[in-house]
């Protein structure tokens, strides 16, 4: 619908799997985004790409890693996650110079 | 630290009748911003924008008012409809800062 999608959808983890988030986006956009979205929380943005080059790591822990292998895809790779890093992952693209983000439907993380 | 938040969590309102959805934020500088709809499973969705030398925009059925002196940022949905139901939160930009505010569910009862 918004030209971003997100796979999967939904995702059940153990603390000691890998698993990989999954984004593209459609629309020409220069700029890639992952935030964390948790209950009754604000927006969280986790990291931000343009042009491929990573601009933007907001403190997040190791145990996430992005990968951007082109401008229309984002990878967030998850390892050795915590419970409390269940939540919504939303992926986000934009045009540079444009503040107004296309979101994803998210990917639903919960960590066992 | 400065923040963007909204003063009601959730809102509840009949169907056809208008709704203001309101949102705070501290940081002066910040010099556009945007209102976001989340409906349940889906990501946002971008409603309005509106930049610093205004203060009012209209759209269709919204309207945002922005009052700087307060820094005060309001989201009013005329006629409201129940598939206006949803999450509804704002997101204030300083250069290339933003923030966004946890947001207010809004009900709609028919």
């Amino acid at each position: 619908e918004t030209g971003v999608t997100q796979t999967p959808r939904h995702l059940v983890m153990g603390m000691t799997n890998k698993k990989s988030l999954k984004c593209e986006q459609h629309l020409g956009h220069n700029a890639m985004y992952w935030y964390k979205q948790s209950a009754k929380k604000p927006l969280e943005l986790m990291f931000v790409y343009n042009f491929k080059e990573q601009t933007e790591n907001n403190s997040v822990p190791s145990r996430f890693s992005p990968e951007c292998p082109n401008s229309s895809h984002l990878f967030l790779h998850l390892h050795t996650l915590q419970p409390e890093d269940s939540a919504l992952y939303l992926c986000a693209s934009s045009s540079q110079g444009d503040n107004e983000q296309f979101f994803g439907p998210g990917t639903r993380l919960t960590v066992l | 630290g400065e923040s963007v938040g909204l003063h009601l969590p959730t809102l509840s309102v009949q169907e056809g009748d208008n709704s203001i959805i309101n949102c705070a934020y501290s940081n002066s500088a910040s010099d556009y911003f945007i209102w976001y709809k989340q409906e349940s499973g889906k990501g946002p969705q971008f409603i309005i924008d509106i930049r610093s030398n205004m203060d009012k925009r209209q759209g269709q059925r919204v309207t945002v008012l922005l009052n700087k002196t307060v820094k005060h940022l309001s989201l009013q949905i005329a006629a409201t409809q129940p598939g206006d139901s949803a999450v509804y939160f704002c997101a204030e930009y300083n250069n290339n800062d933003m923030r966004f505010g946890a947001g207010t569910r809004l009900t709609v009862k028919p």
